[in-house]
Order: C-alpha cells, then structure tokens, then sequence
C-alpha cells in the first residue's frame, strides 16, 4: 500500500541553523501539507499546498517557513534560524484529489532544537 | 475561531466492551468531520470521515456519528480490543478556510 515518506526521522539541530525536511507524497496526490506537533500537544495546521503555490497557511507559518516541492517527488518544509521553541514532531500528509478528503500523514521527523 | 473539544482524560474500558469518544465543537459546522487514530511518536492514520449531510458512518467496528444541531459527533468502537488503545483525534474539515483543525485528542485504554 503506498505510503508517505519521510527523512530524516529524527533530526537535532542548534539554535539559528536552517533545516530542511523531507517529504515524498504519495505518488498520485494532489494536494500536501505540512503540520507539527509539540509534545503532549495538538497537531496544528502549517500550510497547505497545490498546483506548486501555497494555498493556505497559518499564523505559525512566518517568515522563517518555506515549503517546495522541487521536483515531482518530494515535498520540503525549509524553517531557517531555528528556534528553541521549533522543537516538534513536524508531519507531512497529501491527499488525492478536490474532493477526497482523507488526508494521509507520514511518520514524522523529529526536531530538536538545542 | 473554530475550537474543537475532546475529552482530554484518557478513557480506560475493558477489552470487549464499546469505547465513546466524544467531540464537541463551537461556531459554523464542518464541511465534513474525520477521525485519526495515533499511536505515541507516530502520524494520525485516518480512520473515517463524514460529511454535514450524514448522520451515522460505520466501518468495521467503528461508527461516527455527527449532530449538527448539537455540534457534536461521538466515535464508538465495539468489541474493543487491547489492540485499540491509542489517541483518536477528531478533525475538522473547513470548506471556507482549506485545512484540516484537529482536537487535541482522546487516549483510549483497553485493558485485557
């Protein structure tokens, strides 16, 4: 059963250094998001994108966030100058199409911040 | 703003019995309402969905139901098993807004 993908799984990183997470969607998916997790707390909504533009983003999705997807595979969420507070489990999910909404999450990376 | 409530208190039933889980929400009623289930350090895995126009989906053992005048939908589990103890998260699809909210989750424990 196709899946989606993530690396690294866990992923430390010091204070004002830029990460990249990876994402591969499953492969006929239109529609992919990025949301994270702190933990012991909610899973909450970054950003949404289609048709190679974000289409939605939430207020935690400043300046510091960028998503790509670079080629017709992968799926990236950029977070330059990391903060302490980054710390999360950051989850990738796409869905089909406009009107299947079942969204599909990956197992998520780890990131700390030290 | 939508806010989304689950019972934060883990619910603790014996093996065989149907596990309720409750999902209360405020404000407009979702396009459609989902239910994940997640297990510790892993993704939510989607479990069942139902649209404004429904009042009961079922699948397997699982049944949703969704009261729009309530604002409410409960999730059962029949015959549970030890294998079902995991977070159910309720999740709300906003037809204005393009994303999925979710509620912070309730821990269900199925003791043998």
């Amino acid at each position: 059963e196709p899946e989606v993908t993530q690396t690294p799984s866990h992923q430390v990183t010091q204070m004002g250094q830029e990460v990249i997470l990876r994402c591969v969607p499953i492969s006929n998916h239109l529609y992919f998001y990025w949301y994270r997790q702190i933990l012991g707390q909610k899973v909450e909504f970054l950003v949404s994108f289609y048709n190679n533009e974000i289409s939605e983003k939430s207020e935690i999705f400043d300046d510091q966030f960028s998503v790509e997807r670079p080629d017709g595979s992968n799926f990236t969420l950029k977070i330059r100058s990391t903060k302490l507070e980054d710390s999360a489990m950051y989850f990738c999910a796409s869905r089909q199409s406009g009107t299947v909404y079942e969204q599909y999450f990956g197992p998520g990376t780890r990131l700390t911040v030290t | 703003s939508q806010k989304i409530e689950q019972n934060s208190e883990a619910l603790n039933i014996q093996e065989g019995k149907t596990a309720t889980l409750t999902c209360n929400y405020t404000n407009y009623s979702p396009a459609y309402l989902q239910w994940y289930r997640q297990d510790p350090g892993r993704g939510p895995v989607f479990l069942l969905l139902i649209r404004e126009n429904e009042k009961e989906k079922r699948k397997e053992r699982l049944k949703v139901t969704f009261d729009t005048t309530l604002k409410q939908s409960l999730f059962h589990i029949t015959a549970s098993q030890p294998a079902d103890s995991a977070t159910y998260l309720c999740a709300l699809w906003m037809d204005s807004s393009y994303k999925l909210i979710f509620g912070s989750g309730t821990r269900l424990l199925v003791r043998p």
